[in-house]
C-alpha cells in the first residue's frame, strides 16, 4: 500500500518553513525520508523507528506519529539547496520500500 | 567507502530488444534492490536480491528479471521491451533487517522506440 505524501508540491522563499507529511492506511513500523534532485539518484535523509526518537540534523527533522500512522518531516529555515522532490518510504511486507509520489519543493531566493 | 555505480547511465532501444543494465553495490552491503522511476513519480519496486536469491517482488511481469553476483553487483534484464518500459531504473543497496537507509545509485535512463 503506497504512502501518500502531501502536499504534492510548496514553494518557497529562502528562510521559510515547510512540513511535508506522510501517511500510511496500514501501521507503520518504520519510514524512510530521501530526497531526489532533478536528474539525481535519491539521497537517504534519516529513517524513523517506531518507538524510536525523532529524528534530525541540521535544520530537517522529522518526527513519527504510530497511533496516527503519520510522519513529517520539517524543514526550518530553508536553504536553496533544500530544492528537490523528498519522498517518503515505508516497509512492504516483502522487506522492500515501498515509496510515496513526492513532493516538490523549489525554494525561492 | 564506495557508493552504488550504475551502468550505463543513458540507453536507447527498439521496442521488442532486450536490455540488461547493471550495478555495483556499496561495499559492505548484502542486499540490491531495482526500482522503475517514471517521470514525475515515485520509485517502483520491482525486485530485490538477497545471498543471489529474489527475496521479493513488486507488480512486474516475469520479462523483468535479475541476477545477484557473490561480490553482491547485480543485473537488471528486460525482456521484449515495451513503449512503456521507458524510464529511469535505479539500483539501491541496503544491509537486510537493519534499520538503515538505503544506498541509490544515480540510475539508468532507458528510452525505448
Amino acid at each position: 500500500q503506497q504512502p501518500v505524501q502531501s502536499p504534492q508540491a510548496v514553494i518557497l522563499r529562502e528562510g521559510e518553513d515547510a512540513v511535508i507529511n506522510c501517511s500510511s492506511s496500514k501501521a507503520l513500523y518504520s519510514v524512510h525520508w530521501y530526497r531526489q534532485k532533478h536528474g539525481e539518484a535519491p539521497v537517504f535523509l534519516m529513517i524513523l523507528l517506531k518507538g524510536g526518537e525523532q529524528k534530525g540534523h541540521e535544520k530537517i527533522s522529522a518526527s513519527f506519529n504510530e497511533k496516527k500512522q503519520q510522519s513529517s518531516l520539517y524543514l526550518t529555515a530553508s536553504q536553496l539547496s533544500y530544492s528537490g522532490t523528498y519522498f517518503c518510504g515505508t516497509r512492504g511486507s516483502q522487506g522492500n520500500l515501498i515509496f510515496g509520489k513526492g513532493t516538490k519543493l523549489s525554494v525561492k531566493p | 567507502e564506495t557508493g552504488v555505480t550504475q551502468s550505463p547511465t543513458h540507453l536507447i532501444k527498439t521496442r521488442g530488444q532486450q536490455v540488461t543494465l547493471r550495478c555495483s553495490s556499496q561495499s559492505g552491503h548484502n542486499t540490491v534492490s531495482w526500482y522503475q522511476q517514471a517521470l514525475g513519480q515515485g520509485p517502483q519496486f520491482i525486485f530485490q536480491y538477497y545471498r543471489e536469491e529474489e527475496n521479493g517482488r513488486g507488480n512486474f511481469p516475469p520479462r523483468f528479471s535479475g541476477l545477484q553476483f557473490p561480490n553482491y553487483s547485480s543485473e537488471l534484464n528486460v525482456n521484449a521491451l515495451e513503449l512503456d518500459d521507458s524510464a529511469l531504473y535505479l539500483c539501491a543497496s541496503s544491509l537486510l533487517g537493519r534499520p538503515y537507509g538505503y544506498t541509490f545509485g544515480s540510475g539508468t535512463r532507458l528510452t525505448v522506440v
